[in-house]
């Protein structure tokens, strides 16, 4: 069965530093993978999308993640963290001619001052 | 494009009272998604149709929900004889027909069953 995990449900960086957040998947097939951001009460919005281009992929707001087959990785980073930054980080798979999009649990990160 | 609209955002209801949301996706998005979102829980897939079919439904659906997209446009999600266990955000979402391609969330409805 598909699967993605989040490593880290808290994650807490300084203004100004890198942001890293984990994301690995399960997979015998090249999967699409997904970022979303979701803000307090508030639905999810997509960051980047891997679909079988481009391993190093950018987003939008300064994120990018890279996609690696053999760490079974899609790990999202941002060279410097902003106060705007904080909400919950969603990692996502979609397997080709499978019809869903399978969400890990989830990663929340704050951002000190 | 006014985006996935999803009505009411909000509902409290008694416990063994029917609910319904409502979701409009994107137009001309063939496809639409349920998903279901409890606190500190990413979203859990619950169903999807594509146009007007019905094409998979999760275990987490049981018979008290159902869902319809009757003519392939707006979806309904029905929850008959809610219980506290169903309160959670109902996330309904739209895409193109193509794998891989964006899926956009609506703002999501909130059920508080009390």
């Amino acid at each position: 069965a598909q699967s993605v995990t989040q490593l880290g449900s808290h994650v807490s960086v300084s203004e100004g530093a890198l942001v890293l957040l984990r994301c690995n998947y399960s997979s015998s097939v090249p999967p699409y993978l997904f970022w979303y951001v979701q803000y307090p009460n508030q639905g999810l919005q997509l960051l980047l999308k891997y679909t079988s281009a481009a391993t190093l992929v950018k987003g939008i707001n300064g994120f990018e993640a890279e996609f690696k087959k053999s760490e079974t990785s899609f790990h999202l980073t941002k060279p410097s963290a902003h106060m705007s930054d904080a909400a919950e980080y969603f990692c996502a798979v979609e397997y080709p001619n499978n019809n869903d999009m399978r969400f890990g649990a989830g990663t929340r990160l704050t951002v000190k001052p | 494009d006014t985006g996935v609209s999803q009505n009411p955002r909000h509902k409290i209801t008694k416990r063994g009272q029917n609910v319904t949301f409502r979701c409009d996706p994107i137009s001309e998005h063939n496809r639409l998604y349920w998903y279901r979102q409890t606190l500190g829980q990413g979203p859990e897939f619950l169903t999807y149709f594509q146009n007007e079919a019905q094409l998979e439904k999760s275990r987490l659906l049981s018979d008290r929900f159902s869902a319809e997209r009757p003519k392939g446009s707006f979806s309904t999600l029905e929850i008959q004889r809610t219980e506290q266990g169903d309160s959670a955000m109902y996330l309904c979402a739209s895409s193109s027909w193509t794998g891989g391609d964006t899926i956009y969330f609506g703002e999501g409805s909130w059920l508080t069953v009390v």
